[in-house]
């Protein structure tokens, strides 16, 4: 089955800064690459995604970026906010009736 | 976007004991549901596919006869958690996804503890 690596599980930046979340997958049938913001308590918040045939995508500050050869894809946060702090999980799965295959999320925080 | 409903969102109940979970979709019919478990400081990890109208399909290691779904209907699927032990206390989230649509939508999640 699919296999999702996600690096780093912790990252801290200072307010403005960019922070940037790295995920790997193994199953080059995966085509659907989401990722999700997910507070304390909280169910996971989709934040931005991206299909296999598009390379990057841009929602404001937030950014993905995704390399089908290499089976990897990065997030990019821009003018970080202490808003932002939560932890990030990267997915993966193929087709829209598959399950989703989560990463091992990371805490970012964002210092005032 | 398409709306995910769980219920509940916690519960505390005693070893021995058994504890159900619904998840509804309101407002799109969902003929998959996704149950995920997720322990403090950890990631999601998929317990069972939920199908409308036949059986559950369980990822390795998961007990189907402690951990029983049944998806009646297309807007609801229920998970079972029987004889319930404190190693059972997680985060229990479902999640379904609208045909045609490639997002996934989900509940807030039911904190189980079981003391």
């Amino acid at each position: 089955g699919e296999n999702v690596e996600q690096h780093p599980s912790t990252l801290s930046v200072q307010e403005g800064d960019s922070a940037v979340i790295k995920c790997t997958y193994s199953d080059s049938a995966s085509n659907y690459f989401p990722w999700y913001k997910q507070e304390l308590g909280k169910r996971p918040q989709l934040i931005i995604d991206i299909r296999s045939n598009v390379g990057e995508k841009k929602d404001q500050r937030i950014a993905v970026t995704l390399n089908k050869t290499a089976k990897h894809f990065s997030l990019h946060i821009t003018e970080t906010q202490p808003e932002d702090s939560a932890v990030y999980f990267c997915a993966a799965s193929m087709g829209s009736a598959r399950q989703l295959t989560f990463g091992s999320g990371t805490q970012l925080t964002v210092l005032p | 976007g398409a709306v995910v409903s769980q219920h509940p969102s916690w519960v505390i109940c005693k070893s021995g004991t058994s504890v159900k979970i619904e998840c509804r979709s309101l407002d799109f019919q969902a003929t998959t549901m996704f149950w995920y478990r997720q322990f403090p400081k950890q990631s999601l990890m998929l317990m069972a596919t939920s199908n409308e109208g036949s059986k559950a399909t369980y990822e390795q290691g998961v007990e189907k006869d402690k951990f029983l779904i049944n998806h009646a209907s297309l807007t609801l699927s229920t998970l079972t958690v029987t004889s319930a032990h404190p190693e059972d206390s997680s985060f229990y989230i479902c999640s379904a996804r609208d045909q045609g649509n490639t997002e996934a939508f989900f509940g807030q999640g039911t904190r189980l503890t079981v003391v």
